[in-house]
């Protein structure tokens, strides 16, 4: 059936650092893949997504780009900030129609 | 447009009680979800709604839980006889159509079997 893997947490980064966050998935054909994020306290929000393969997605520095031969879409930004600290899900969407979480990778920024 | 809403935010109950959580979509999305998330884990699947046809439902929807949409709008979802294990953040999302529009969250409401 339809899977994600995600990068186990927690990452802990300095402030300015590089971030990735890897995710792969299984799935029947080419989901449309998504980035969620949850702050601390908040509920989930989309922070990106992609629909085809090579897609980019991009939104507040994050991008994340849809490689179908590699079933990847990892996320990553090149300068973080403590603002950043959060829960980060990968989402593919699975064939009945829904999406499929993983298990959240938790990001630590220090200043 | 408000998003979408849960209520209650909050529900404490005795194990062997039922409760009934709230959910009101974006009023123009057709499709509503229903989602569980313990703690340290990703949103798990639990059912969908098309209007007020309920599309899939996950194997983890075990018989005491019920859900229902029943005019395409707000859902509710059930749990009968509460179980410790059911403590965990109950999710709602809606979305306009399939397909790569993603989803908007509401809050949750986190309910804590005693």
């Amino acid at each position: 059936g339809d899977s994600v893997t995600q990068m186990e947490g927690p990452v802990t980064l300095s402030e300015e650092a590089f971030l990735t966050i890897n995710c792969t998935y299984t799935a029947t054909g080419y989901p449309s893949l998504f980035w969620y994020v949850q702050y601390p306290g908040e509920g989930l929000q989309l922070l990106l997504k992609a629909t085809k393969a090579d897609d980019k997605g991009s939104n507040k520095g994050f991008e994340a780009t849809y490689r179908k031969e590699t079933t990847s879409f990892h996320l990553e930004k090149g300068s973080v900030q403590v603002s950043d600290s959060a829960v980060y899900f990968c989402a593919p969407l699975g064939s009945q129609g829904n999406l499929i979480f993983g298990k959240g990778t938790k990001l630590s920024v220090k200043p | 447009d408000t998003g979408v809403s849960q209520d209650p935010r909050h529900k404490i109950t005795k194990r062997g009680q039922n409760v009934t959580f709230r959910c009101d979509p974006i009023s123009e999305h057709n499709r509503l979800y229903w989602y569980r998330q313990t703690l340290g884990q990703g949103p798990e699947f639990l059912t969908y709604f098309q209007n007020e046809a309920q599309l899939e439902k996950s194997r983890l929807l075990s018989d005491r839980f019920s859900a229902e949409r029943p005019k395409g709008s707000f859902s509710t979802l059930e749990i009968q006889r509460t179980e410790q294990g059911d403590s965990a953040m109950y999710l709602c999302a809606s979305s306009s159509r399939t397909g790569p529009y993603g989803y908007t969250f509401g809050s949750g409401t986190r309910l804590t079997v005693v």
